[in-house]
């Protein structure tokens, strides 16, 4: 069964740093492959998806992700941290096969920032 | 565009009664619902997916008659918590899938189950 594994379940950087989250996938076939941002209290917003074409994706808020299918990951990245940014990240797949595009999430990571 | 709404936002209930959440998308129309459950500090577990017309299929360990979901038009999905116990307390959140394609999900801001 297809499975998503985030690295890290809290992550802190200190505000204009560098922002990585970690996102593996477990399927052989590349999925289509999705950021989703959640802020406290409420639902899931999306940052950015790859579903084919350029494997760096761009997203909103200055996040964007790069696709490597040789090492079956979709990291999250932005170049300068926001204190706004802090908040849950949830990397997810969905397999192209699936009629009902069935979303499988990975555990989250908390990403908090500091001045 | 794509805006899910979701009510009520929050509830508390007594525990033996039965709550009712609603789905809503706005500004589009939606064959396909997903209903979410979400623990404290976890991630989105997938209960069921819901069609417009059809039963709803359940994922494995949700109990179908515990969790009633009704998919009555292309813009509402329902899903009635029956016989509420304190377990069930929990962050309810739906998502939809436009109609004719596409597979992304827009969410719900969810709801914010509490049972006393």
């Amino acid at each position: 069964a297809q499975s998503v594994t985030q690295l890290g379940s809290h992550v802190s950087v200190s505000e204009g740093a560098l922002v990585l989250l970690r996102c593996n996938y477990s399927s052989s076939v590349p999925p289509y492959l999705f950021w989703y941002v959640q802020y406290p209290n409420q639902g899931l917003q999306l940052l950015l998806k790859y579903t084919t074409g350029a494997t760096l994706v761009k997203g909103i808020n200055g996040f964007e992700a790069e696709f490597k299918k040789s090492e079956t990951s979709f990291h999250l990245t932005k170049p300068s941290a926001h204190m706004s940014d802090a908040a849950e990240y949830f990397c997810a797949v969905s397999d192209r096969a699936g009629g009902y595009n069935k979303l499988i999430f990975g555990a989250g990571t908390r990403l908090a920032v500091h001045p | 565009g794509a805006v899910v709404s979701q009510h009520p936002s929050w509830v508390i209930c007594k525990s033996g009664t039965s709550v009712k959440i609603e789905c809503r998308s706005l500004d589009f129309q939606a064959t396909t619902m997903f209903w979410y459950r979400q623990f404290p500090k976890q991630s989105l577990m997938l209960m069921a997916t819901s069609n417009e017309g059809s039963k709803a299929t359940y994922e494995q360990g949700v109990e179908k008659d515990k969790f009633l979901i009704n998919h009555a038009s292309l813009t509402l999905s329902t899903l009635t918590v029956t016989s509420a116990h304190p377990e069930d307390s929990s962050f309810y959140i739906c998502s939809a899938r436009l109609a004719g394609g596409g597979n992304e999900q827009f969410f719900g801001p969810g709801t914010r189950l509490t049972v006393l």
